[in-house]
């Protein structure tokens, strides 16, 4: 069974630019959720989606923004960039919500705003 | 206000050697604890987690961690450090049963010498 795929796996884009990330779960899995990881604040959820819809949503500005299609794959959108959003973008998925069931990682986009 | 702390930055062990990584957390009720390890450019992956019962908990890799209510702890263990464990290990906590709950320690990261 195939991992969490993210594209790009590397991004470097300049200030006020915006940007998608794209991730598709492992097959079956209903949830996708968004983490964004920096030295400074380490990681920190995003938001999360189930079923197209937004369910979650992480203490983070209306910049930061998602959809989820009927596949289950997501993408994040980051409009206006700011250094301050260079960071390791994370998508995990899982079966259904909950901590119950448990996350699985991609590897990441590595987005540099320079 | 729920916070999760990691005392060691950085730890150094020998391989062969036992390993103890310390987690610490604040919340008020029995949290949901987990933890993960982060290999270079990888995502992360889920270890072990505590939700409730036998509060020694045995995950993947060898490792185990014990919750200990009376200290707020929630400390991994190895008996015996592979070189291929070096990574970095976070300790997170969840104080509801979502995702957006889960707070993430500022993780340890393990360095194995041959």
């Amino acid at each position: 069974k195939a991992g969490v795929t993210q594209t790009p796996r590397y991004l470097i884009k300049t200030r006020g630019q915006q940007v998608t990330l794209s991730c598709s779960p492992i097959s079956g899995h209903r949830s996708v959720s968004w983490y964004q990881q920096t030295p400074g604040q380490g990681l920190q959820f995003l938001f999360e989606y189930f079923s197209e819809t937004q369910r979650n949503k992480g203490n983070f500005p209306g910049r930061f923004s998602g959809r989820q299609f009927s596949n289950s794959r997501s993408e994040m959108n980051v409009s206006t960039l700011e250094l301050g959003d260079s960071a390791l973008y994370l998508c995990a998925s899982s079966l259904n919500r909950g901590v119950y069931n448990e996350q699985f990682f991609g590897p990441g986009t590595r987005l540099t705003v320079l | 206000a729920q916070s999760v702390t990691q005392p060691d930055i950085h730890i150094t062990v020998s391989e062969g050697a036992s390993l103890e990584l310390r987690c610490n957390y604040s919340y008020g009720a029995t949290p949901y604890l987990f933890w993960y390890v982060q290999s270079p450019g990888q995502g992360l992956q889920l270890l072990l987690k505590y939700f409730s019962g036998d509060t020694l908990v045995q995950g993947i890799k060898g490792f185990e961690a014990e919750f200990k209510r009376s200290q707020s702890s929630f400390n991994l263990r190895k008996p015996s450090v592979h070189w291929s464990d070096a990574a970095e290990y976070f300790c997170a906590v969840g104080q509801g049963t979502s995702y957006d709950k889960v707070i993430f320690g500022p993780g340890t990261s393990l360095s194995v010498i041959p």
